[in-house]
């Protein structure tokens, strides 16, 4: 986990509300990725972005939003649109194109 | 193209036996495959990595082999230990060139419980 921080651990959302995960890492990496991980399956990729200002949609990147104002943040919104919300979520950064390290994640919620 | 599979879905090991978890891909432009371990309510941490240019790399207990032409590799963990119950994550990457910068592609993950 060392170097990068997710908060909160858990989250509770209500119906039709936003709600925000934050990342944040000191290892300088320049790429950071976000992650959904369901019950007995694999990690599968929501956003990720390689620069300040830029960021990609990945596999899975409706009703979720982004935002890389700072090298060190990477927030993650999931949003009404996003019916089925309750997922284990995980955000990793990297540099280069191979290796990747994870944060301890944030367990999502709904009431 | 994209798909890395993995197997098997769950594995039940006694304490000081060998775990063996294998994974396939089809897309011959990867070249980068790391192992993840995973504990739970945790993030995934990094085990080891290969490169397809060597067929076997060991590090203490843990080894990867690799078969390029079969296009799998597989994960060994030597003298199984209780401390070694967690899921592992096979991976996949090209890291030269294209646009998927970093993008990994991973396996589905096998939980592994060793009894002691």
């Amino acid at each position: 986990d060392g170097g990068i921080t997710q908060s909160p651990k858990y989250l509770f959302r209500k119906e039709g509300q936003n709600v925000t995960l934050s990342c944040e890492q000191n290892l300088n990496h320049d790429a950071m990725y976000w992650y959904r991980q369901d019950p007995g399956q694999g990690l599968r990729l929501i956003y990720y972005s390689q620069i300040v200002n830029d960021f990609q949609k990945g596999d899975i990147a409706e009703g979720y939003s982004v935002s890389r104002e700072k090298k060190e943040s990477f927030p993650l919104t999931v949003t009404s649109a996003q019916k089925n919300p309750t997922a284990f979520y995980l955000c990793a950064t990297g540099q280069g194109k191979k290796t990747q390290y994870f944060g301890p994640g944030t367990r999502l919620l709904v009431l | 193209q994209q798909q890395v599979k993995q197997s098997p879905q769950s594995l039940i090991v006694q304490k000081g036996g060998i775990s063996i978890i294998n994974c396939a891909y089809e897309n011959t432009a990867f070249d980068y495959f790391p192992w993840y371990q995973q504990f739970p309510g945790k993030g995934p941490a990094l085990l080891i990595a290969i490169r397809p240019d060597v067929s076997e790399k060991k590090e203490g207990r843990f080894t990867i082999s690799f078969n390029k032409s079969a296009k799998q590799f597989s994960l060994h963990i030597m003298d199984s230990q209780p401390g070694d119950s967690a899921t592992y994550f096979c991976a996949a990457t090209h890291s030269r060139g294209g646009t998927s910068y970093g993008k990994l592609t991973f396996g589905q993950g096998t939980i592994l419980t060793v009894h002691p």
